[in-house]
């Protein structure tokens, strides 16, 4: 019963590494979805896939990019870390598009 | 841009207490509205999903409503426990996206 499963779930990085966040869902799910939740700003979308072989911005694209490698996965990556991305990453997914999301268990991720 | 709001942000009451959590957005035009639970450093557990066409939704000893005319929803948590410490999120479901609000961080004193 493993639902959406995000790796690593911890994460330092100095400034200007890179790495790349794993998800994956085990529900069959079409729709998949990155957010970051900082302190005081909720939980803010960065990049979704509503289905395999797309991907579109959400609200705070800047600074990452996704692959849907398939349909169980979609993965985040950070091309040159800043400590500005220092968050809390979290991966969800739904059947489709506007219906029930599922949570992982989110990434800490520390950029000094 | 759909704007969410949850208040109060923080609430503490005794054990056994009915109480409600609001949530407010700007924009009426939603698909759903999903209500969650985050414990501290964990992720956010799915408790009720409204959809637009409904007006209420219950689990067990939560019941949440959706009034999409004022841009509202309540989640009515009856005779509190302990165990319902935790942060609730609102998010408003439309455009292929979750908007959240803030959260409200409730504490419920044995």
């Amino acid at each position: 019963n493993a639902g959406v499963t995000q790796t690593p779930k911890f994460q330092v990085l100095k400034t200007g590494q890179s790495m790349t966040l794993q998800c994956a869902q085990d529900m069959n799910h079409n729709s998949m979805y990155w957010y970051r939740q900082d302190p005081g700003m909720g939980l803010r979308l960065i990049y979704y896939s509503a289905s395999e072989g797309t991907t579109d911005k959400g609200e705070v694209p800047n600074g990452y990019n996704v692959s849907r490698l398939n349909k169980r996965e979609f993965s985040l990556r950070l091309e040159s870390a800043a400590p500005s991305q220092t968050s809390v990453y979290f991966c969800a997914s739904s059947v489709v598009a506007n219906t029930e999301a599922f949570f992982g268990q989110g990434t800490r991720l520390t950029v000094v | 841009k759909q704007e969410v709001t949850q208040i109060p942000a923080a609430l503490s009451v005794p054990e056994g207490e009915n109480l409600v959590l609001n949530c407010s957005f700007t924009d009426s035009a939603i698909y759903n509205l999903q209500w969650f639970r985050q414990d501290p450093g964990k992720g956010l557990t799915s408790l009720l999903l409204i959809q637009s066409s409904q007006r209420e939704q219950t689990s067990g000893r939560l019941n949440a409503s959706l009034d999409k005319s004022s841009g509202r929803s309540t989640l009515y948590i009856a005779a509190s426990q302990p165990g319902d410490s935790a942060t609730y999120l609102c998010a408003v479901v439309g455009g292929n996206q979750f908007y959240f609000g803030t959260g409200t961080s409730l504490t419920v004193i044995p």
